[in-house]
């Protein structure tokens, strides 16, 4: 069946500008994970939706980030008035509750 | 202390030898835990995924799980250069007042040499 998808798969972007990075998870899958990962680091955790219950928003590194997941299944990440450190590959992963994550491709952030 | 540490290494092992990756977890209560494999430039993948004590054998991969000791491990045996990746540990990390999430590790690189 068909895997998460993440777009654009890359994204050049100038600094003050704001972007939107796109998740779909696996269909039926009730949490949804973003993550992003700096050349050479780990994953850092910024969000995780589960079902209806309130987001957990403690990776979020500041208010110019943001993101929603609309009827229980896309999601959407914003980041306003991108800065060089966002730079980054932004990956998004679902699970069926808190069991195995699925994680997408990736989106390559490059924030000139 | 982390919520789940994994030495960075690289570790180094020859081809055909035994890996041994090694992770601790804090919370006590954990029930799920997870080994991915990330080469680079791609996302992680599952390799094995854990839920009760003792060994759980896939192929050339075990997960070795004791929760006494909040410590799992993932073995590969006969290493191959393809095994050269990044192994992530991801534990089931029980937060009070809210739903519990998955946490990772920091990843282990791991060289296979010929």
């Amino acid at each position: 069946g068909a895997g998460v998808s993440q777009s654009p798969s890359n994204k050049v972007t100038e600094k003050g500008k704001d972007v939107e990075l796109r998740c779909d998870p696996i269909s039926g899958h009730t949490a949804l994970y973003w993550y992003r990962q700096s050349l050479g680091q780990g994953l850092e955790f910024l969000i995780y939706f589960q079902g209806n219950s309130a987001p957990d928003k403690s990776g979020l590194p500041s208010d110019r980030f943001s993101a929603e997941r609309t009827g229980g299944s896309v999601s959407t990440l914003t980041i306003q008035r991108t800065q060089q450190e966002d730079s980054a590959v932004y990956l998004c992963a679902s699970s069926w509750f808190t069991e195995t994550q699925y994680f997408g491709p990736g989106t390559r952030l490059l924030v000139l | 202390q982390k919520e789940v540490e994994q030495n960075s290494g690289p570790l180094s092992v020859p081809e055909g030898a035994i890996a041994s990756l090694n992770c601790t977890y804090s919370d006590r209560v954990s029930q799920s835990f997870f080994w991915y494999r990330q080469y680079s430039g791609k996302s992680p993948e599952l390799i094995m995924s854990i839920y009760s004590n003792g060994d759980k054998e896939d192929g050339r991969f075990t997960a070795q799980l004791n929760k006494a000791s909040q410590y799992v491990s993932l073995l590969i045996r006969d290493s191959q250069p393809s095994d050269s990746a990044t192994y992530l540990c991801a534990v089931n990390i029980i937060n009070t007042g809210t739903a519990s999430k998955l946490t990772f590790g920091t990843g282990t690189r791991l060289q296979v040499t010929l």
